[in-house]
């Protein structure tokens, strides 16, 4: 596609209800980031995928989070059981290459009442 | 303390002001650094990309990293109306793979 593309673009659950964010990346791009942006701050690194491959998911705040990328293209991000503390923007980012620039999505936003 | 320090500001300045934007950091591994702009309800898109230290300049931008100093800098001269946005910092190390850490980002309006 011509741009990453996130959705939905706005979210509103409540607490204990389980969430899923889909991401689809740039056609071709190789490796696929999500973070998690709270109001006001940067965004922060949650995990990443090379096609397929998830060799790091140490930013993941809690079992509660999980991201897939079965066929290395569209990628999921679930949060199960949600609270309130989970309410944030939600982006995905793609790259061509493993130190490549990341093009970020528009987002998810998030809100758990 | 966060590895990346911003000031969040806000920044307002006249048009045709020269703009500067500002980071520390505390991991000395990060090598590569990065500004990336972002306009409201959008996401970042870089803007600077720098190797170690050193300067690198782009047309009004230009970036500035002092790794013995932990400090890097953005530079925007002549800056325009359109200028106005969130910039934030990124960096990231040699062995972190594709992680980015950025700063909190610094909200800059430009009045015309």
């Amino acid at each position: 596609g011509a741009g990453v593309s996130q959705s939905p673009r706005y979210k509103v659950t409540k607490r204990g209800q389980d969430v899923t964010l889909r991401c689809d990346p740039i056609s071709s791009h190789a490796t696929l980031y999500w973070y998690q942006q709270a109001l006001g701050q940067g965004p922060e690194f949650l995990t990443y995928f090379n096609y397929e491959a998830q060799p790091d998911k140490s930013g993941l705040p809690s079992d509660r989070f999980s991201a897939e990328r079965p066929e290395g293209s569209i990628s999921t991000l679930t949060i199960q059981r949600t609270e309130q503390r989970d309410s944030a923007m939600y982006r995905c980012a793609s790259s061509s290459g493993f130190h490549n620039e990341q093009f970020f999505g528009p987002g998810t936003r998030l809100t758990v009442l | 303390q966060k590895e990346v320090e911003q000031d969040p500001g806000p920044l307002s300045v006249p048009e045709g002001a020269i703009v500067s934007l500002n980071c520390t950091y505390s991991n000395s591994a990060f090598q590569y650094f990065m500004w990336y702009r972002q306009y409201s309800r959008k996401g970042p898109e870089l803007l600077m990309y720098t190797y170690s230290s050193g300067n690198k300049e782009d047309g009004r931008f230009t970036a500035q990293v002092d790794k013995s100093s932990k400090y890097i800098s953005l530079f925007i001269r002549d800056s325009q109306p359109s200028d106005s946005a969130t910039y934030l910092c990124a960096m990231r190390g040699e062995t972190s793979g594709s992680r980015l850490t950025f700063g909190e980002g610094t909200q800059l309006t430009v009045n015309p």
